[in-house]
């Protein structure tokens, strides 16, 4: 399985901008490059992904590298429900094949 | 809809006790994903189902664990014997398949002794 590379660590204050890498240099063309984060004491749970165009939703935006070997996901105003583990997962869009391997991903503080 | 449910929530047992976790996963969903997570290791999978069929059982840490799906709203993880080791919290995941977003359940805490 292709591998994604991480920050262990990242801190950013209340209200500013986001930013955390994902270095995953040995992509192929059909990963799907997906965002989940866990909180607290819950489980994982969603936030993002694309495949080669950049993507905004409502939680945050994915900015995808133009050869595709890395990615950043921004978060435009962090607060504090915002702290949390975050997760970059490559997942093959090949048929039969829908696991998810989740690697040690960066954990986010956010300061008041 | 309520999302995936997982009971119990916490579970507090003796080494050497059987140990049944369970998830239901959304309504609709085809594909349930059973996950282990502990400090040293991390979020792991453990098994996944496609259509109530074992898909890839590789994860599972050995002979003490199984996993069922009897049928497409209903899954179970049992260990037995239960060993310290095996203390972690248990999530259960499903999707609609494919690459598709999975929605993870709230955990089961287990504590062995």
């Amino acid at each position: 399985d292709a591998k994604t590379t991480q920050p262990n660590s990242m801190e950013s204050n209340e209200e500013e901008p986001v930013h955390l890498p994902c270095n995953h240099s040995t992509i192929s063309g059909t990963d799907y490059i997906h965002w989940y984060r866990q909180l607290p004491s819950q489980g994982p749970e969603y936030v993002i992904h694309g495949l080669t165009s950049n993507v905004n939703n409502r939680m945050a935006s994915l900015a995808i590298a133009e050869d595709r070997k890395s990615s950043t996901l921004i978060l435009h105003r962090a607060t504090l429900r915002d702290a949390a583990v975050y997760y970059c997962i490559l997942r093959d869009g090949g048929y039969n094949n829908n696991d998810m391997r989740f690697g040690a991903g960066t954990r986010l503080t956010v300061k008041p | 809809d309520a999302g995936v449910i997982q009971s119990p929530r916490h579970e507090v047992t003796e080494m050497g006790q059987e140990v049944t976790l369970r998830c239901k996963p959304i309504s609709g969903h085809n594909s349930l994903f059973w996950y282990r997570q502990t400090m040293m290791r991390g979020l792991e999978l453990l098994i996944y189902f496609n259509n109530n069929v074992p898909i890839d059982d590789s994860g599972m840490p050995e002979d003490r664990f199984s996993a069922k799906m009897p049928n497409a709203s209903f899954s179970t993880l049992k260990i037995q014997p239960s060993e310290p080791r095996d203390s972690a919290v248990y999530f259960c995941a499903s999707s609609s398949g494919g690459v598709e977003t999975q929605y993870f359940g709230p955990g089961t805490r287990l504590l062995v002794l």
